[in-house]
C-alpha cells in the first residue's frame, strides 16, 4: 500500500515551458486535491476532484488544469509556467464518507518543488 | 470563506517540557472539522490530531492535545513532554463538514515553527 505517490519530487523550469506534475494513490479514494504551498501562507486548495470525471477549481486555480479520468490518478498541468508558480505542490486524497466523519481525513504525497525561472 | 490564524511564528521549547501552540479561525459554519498537521523537515504532511465541532470533549492523541473553546472560535495545540522529534512546523487547518460543502476544503494557517531544544 503506496499511499499517495507524486512525481516528480524536484522540477526546475524555464518560463513559459509546459509539465505535469503526477499523482496516483492506491487507496480507492474517491476524492482528490491538489493544494500549493507558499513561504507564510499555509497550503492553498487549486483544483480537486469528487471521483472520476468530475473536477472543481478551488481557490487559486489559475494557470492550472486538471482531469480525472481514472480513480486512482489526479494530474496538475502547468500549460505555461511562470515564476509566480514556483512552489511546493501536494496532492491529497481522502474518501468521501459524507455520512463517516471518521472517512474524511486527507493523506498527503509527499511534496514537488517546482522552480519556474 | 473561513479563515485561520496562527499568530506564533516561532516557538521553542526544552526537550520533556511543554509547549502550547495557538489557533483562532473565523467561520460562519456550525459544524465542521479541526485539525493539525505536523512538517517536519521530510517535508511530508502528517495528521497530528482532529476535532469535531459538534464534540465538546477535546481530543486528545499520546502527548498532543487540544483546547477547543467552539465560542470564542479557538483550537489550540498542546505538546507535553516534548522530544526532538517533535521539531517541525505545526499547522492549524479547518474543514467544513461535508455535509455543508462538496469540497473537502482545508483551510489551512500560515503555520508555527516549532523547534525542540536538547
Amino acid at each position: 500500500n503506496a499511499g499517495v505517490t507524486q512525481t516528480p519530487k524536484f522540477q526546475v523550469l524555464k518560463t513559459g515551458q509546459s509539465m505535469t506534475l503526477q499523482c496516483a494513490q492506491d487507496m480507492n479514494h474517491e476524492y482528490m486535491s491538489w493544494y500549493r504551498q507558499d513561504p507564510g501562507m499555509g497550503l492553498r486548495l487549486i483544483h480537486y476532484s469528487v471521483g472520476a470525471g468530475i473536477t472543481d477549481q478551488g481557490e487559486v486555480p489559475n494557470g492550472y488544469n486538471v482531469s480525472r479520468s481514472t480513480t486512482e490518478d489526479f494530474p496538475l498541468r502547468l500549460l505555461s509556467a511562470a515564476p509566480s508558480q514556483t512552489s511546493v505542490y501536494f496532492c491529497a486524497s481522502s474518501y468521501r464518507d459524507r455520512a463517516n466523519s471518521g472517512a474524511n481525513v486527507l493523506t498527503f504525497g509527499a511534496g514537488s518543488r517546482l522552480t519556474v525561472l | 470563506a473561513q479563515t485561520v490564524t496562527q499568530s506564533q511564528p516561532e516557538m521553542s521549547v526544552q526537550e520533556a517540557e511543554t509547549v502550547t501552540l495557538s489557533c483562532t479561525y473565523d467561520t460562519s459554519e456550525n459544524n465542521y472539522y479541526l485539525f493539525w498537521y505536523k512538517q517536519p523537515p521530510s517535508r511530508q504532511m502528517i495528521l497530528v490530531i482532529r476535532q469535531e465541532a459538534y464534540k465538546q470533549q477535546n481530543a486528545t492523541e499520546n502527548r498532543f492535545s487540544v483546547n477547543f473553546q467552539k465560542a470564542a472560535k479557538s483550537f489550540s495545540l498542546k505538546i507535553s513532554d516534548s522530544q526532538l522529534g517533535d521539531t517541525a512546523m505545526y499547522f492549524c487547518a479547518f474543514m467544513k463538514h461535508p455535509l455543508d460543502s462538496n469540497d473537502y476544503k482545508l483551510s489551512f494557517g500560515a503555520g508555527t515553527t516549532v523547534t525542540v531544544r536538547a
